[in-house]
């Protein structure tokens, strides 16, 4: 079964520093890019960031970039995503996805289940 | 980037009625169009891609047309698990974008 479990949610102050991590299982994780959207309570969905099969292309959204930091480890199949310099707006379900193919241009087919990070003095 | 534009924001349906939804892009993106639905409190799953491709699994009252700049997603007859909201994606370049959701109710 293809599963994606993210972790290292939790509540943090503003301009703190959070790293969420999520284990893939059930597919060849090396072979497909993957992601992380959002989505804050009550609200749409929010691409913030993802990275190809090999590392080789990595983008963000703008409401991130130079604060969050995409990386993989295919042979612990594993995602993460440092998140630095975290803002109240930053607060959301994360959810990690894998893409349909080796690049991050393409549509998502497998979401995790989510991990809520919520930034709050 | 590329702006995603859903209609309308939400609608309330009968059961076996036709349902349209429609999502524009602020420029063309030929078929590189992809439709989830979130049913509340679920996360979202993958309908269809490439405007119109039907992912595994997916009822086959689903289905999705369009290219460029208009797409429709059309529910042939409405179920109560379909009470959702729906989310077209383009992936025609990044940033990827989504639109702003259609929650699609009861009558």
């Amino acid at each position: 079964e293809v599963q994606l479990v993210e972790s290292g949610g939790g509540l943090v102050q503003p301009g703190r520093s959070l790293r969420l991590s999520c284990a893939a299982s059930g597919f060849n994780f090396e072979d497909y890019a993957m992601h992380w959207v959002r989505q804050a309570p009550g609200k749409g969905l929010e691409w913030v960031s993802g990275i190809s099969s090999n590392s080789a292309t990595i983008d963000y959204a703008d409401s991130v970039k130079g604060r969050f930091t995409i990386s993989r480890d295919n042979a612990k199949n594993s995602l993460y995503v440092q998140m630095n310099s975290l803002r109240v707006e930053d607060t959301a379900w994360y959810y990690c996805i894998k893409g349909r193919s080796v690049v991050i241009i393409d549509a998502f087919d497998i979401w995790g289940p989510g991990t809520l990070v919520t930034v709050s003095p | 980037d590329i702006q995603m534009t859903q209609s309308p924001s939400s609608l309330s349906a009968s059961v076996g009625d036709r349902v349209t939804i429609t999502c524009r892009a602020s420029q063309g993106i030929s078929t590189y169009l992809a439709w989830y639905q979130q049913r509340p409190g679920k996360v979202p799953r993958l309908l269809i891609y490439a405007a119109s491709t039907l992912q595994s699994g997916v009822p086959s009252r689903f289905g999705g047309s369009g290219s460029g700049t208009e797409f429709t997603l059309t529910v042939s007859s409405l179920q109560p698990q379909d009470v959702a909201t729906y989310y077209c994606q383009e992936y025609n370049s990044d940033p990827l974008t989504f639109g702003g959701g259609t929650k699609v109710e009861l009558k």
